[in-house]
């Protein structure tokens, strides 16, 4: 079974350009999370979608942020502009059901942004 | 407040020993759930092991067991005989059943496995 796909897995960009990075979950998982790791820090939750719903983007900085999640499978992230303080690690994950509180979410391997 | 605290920020161990790494917790939750992932440095967070708060057991997984003292907030990692492979971040997390029922992650600790 293939794992959470995520590309690109680097982006080196200049402030004030845009950037995009997509994910692709597990089959049949419905639950797509996008998560943001600051270097030396844990993930943070930035948005949750049940199918192509946002359920939970209350994370989301909105003025810069655009997440998508059209068919209720892969999903794109969107920064514009991008600034220094978005260089982090962007972690796409999924889950089957999110009812069950021992769901497990299994991650993709991120895509590591620079922001110069 | 932090929901999550790990506060080994880093640990070594000698190959084929044992280590734990520590984890306390916040919640005002009955009902709550408490992972563990190791993040290698490829950078994918790999689940390992689960702690429902009603679980009267202990989890183990293979080399992974959880000491959970639900009356300390305390989640703590253990790994028996230690491998070279274990090198890597390891982070605790919670879900809570009410609110957002997101994953809260604490800071993570990096282990260290020496030869």
């Amino acid at each position: 079974e293939a794992g959470v796909v995520q590309s690109p897995r680097y982006k080196i960009i200049e402030k004030k350009q845009p950037v995009a990075f997509w994910c692709n979950p597990i089959s049949g998982h419905n639950t797509l999370y996008w998560y943001r790791q600051n270097l030396g820090q844990g993930p943070e939750l930035l948005i949750r979608y049940e199918n192509e719903e946002a359920v939970d983007d209350s994370q989301l900085p909105k003025d810069r942020f655009s997440a998508e999640r059209l068919k209720g499978v892969d999903s794109t992230l969107k920064i514009q502009p991008a600034e220094l303080g978005d260089s982090a690690v962007y972690l796409c994950a999924s889950s089957l059901d999110l009812l069950r509180l021992s769901e497990t979410q299994y991650f993709g391997p991120g895509t590591r942004l620079l922001v110069l | 407040a932090q929901k999550i605290t790990q506060t080994q920020p880093g640990m070594f161990v000698q190959e084929k020993e044992a280590v734990t790494l520590d984890c306390t917790y916040d919640t005002s939750d009955q009902s709550y759930g408490l992972f563990w992932y190791k993040q290698p440095s490829s950078g994918e967070m790999i689940f390992l092991i689960y702690q429902g708060s009603y679980d009267e057991q202990n989890a183990t997984e293979g080399r992974y067991s959880l000491n959970f003292q639900k009356a300390r907030k305390s989640a703590n990692l253990v790994i028996s005989a230690s491998q070279l492979g274990d090198s890597a971040m390891y982070f605790c997390a919670m879900r809570e059943d009410t609110g957002r029922r997101a994953l809260t992650f604490g800071s993570g600790t990096r282990l260290q496995v020496q030869p």
